[in-house]
């Protein structure tokens, strides 16, 4: 599966919208983007995994560049409930694993 | 969402016991779970995918005969470290593969403190 690159920390005020960036610039076609977040001593939530288009549900957005090299997941509303560990990870179709990178540390500031 | 719980939330055992982590599907049936750690302020590393009714895959570096993994149901995985030791201190969390798309769904992870 493709790495992934992201800044190791990003801090962002309570209300407003948190991008948080990834690079993939190695994706192969059949690979999807999943991102994923770890809120200290628990097990990483899911929140949300495209292939080419961009996707949305009750969580986040996520875009996806049109050359698939890197995406951004945005959380439209930050709240400090959203200060965690968010990880990219790239993985193949069929691959049932998970490698998870380091991934960024959002804080949300009051 | 699909709910996965462990148990327990932490132990703390002596140094040479064995210790048994639970994993369960609450309201799926999971053929493949999967076992991670992870240290302080570090990445979860896989340790082996777990596969109901055979034999788990242990990732390169994982010791086997030191963590015996058991997938006897659909609905449950378990962990024992045995015969712990303080660097097995760590936090343990399990997954479980959900859907066509395999996504994951974590449980909140056991922590594991071996004196």
């Amino acid at each position: 599966d493709a790495k992934t690159t992201q800044p190791p920390s990003m801090d962002c005020a309570e209300g407003r919208a948190a991008n948080l960036p990834c690079n993939h610039s190695t994706i192969s076609g059949n690979e999807y983007v999943y991102w994923y977040r770890q809120i200290h001593s628990q097990g990483p939530q899911y929140i949300i995994h495209g292939l080419k288009n961009n996707e949305t549900n009750e969580m986040a957005s996520l875009i996806i560049t049109e050359d698939r090299k890197s995406s951004t997941l945005i959380l439209p509303h930050a709240t400090l409930r959203d200060t965690a560990v968010y990880y990219c990870i790239v993985r193949g179709f069929g691959n049932e694993k998970l490698t998870f990178g380091t991934g960024t540390r959002l804080t949300i500031i009051p | 969402g699909a709910v996965v719980s462990q148990h327990p939330s932490r132990v703390i055992c002596k140094s040479g016991t064995s210790v048994k982590i639970e994993c369960r599907s609450l309201d799926f049936q999971a053929t493949t779970m999967f076992w991670y750690r992870q240290f302080p302020k570090k990445s979860l590393m896989l340790m082996a995918t777990s596969n109901e009714g055979s034999k788990a895959t242990y990732e390169q570096g994982v010791e086997k005969d030191k963590f015996l993994i058991n997938h006897a149901s659909l609905t449950l995985s378990t962990l024992t470290v045995t015969s712990a030791h303080p660097e097995d201190s760590s936090f343990y969390i399990c997954s479980a593969l959900v859907g066509a798309d395999y996504e994951q769904y974590f449980g909140p992870g056991t922590r594991l403190t071996v004196t």
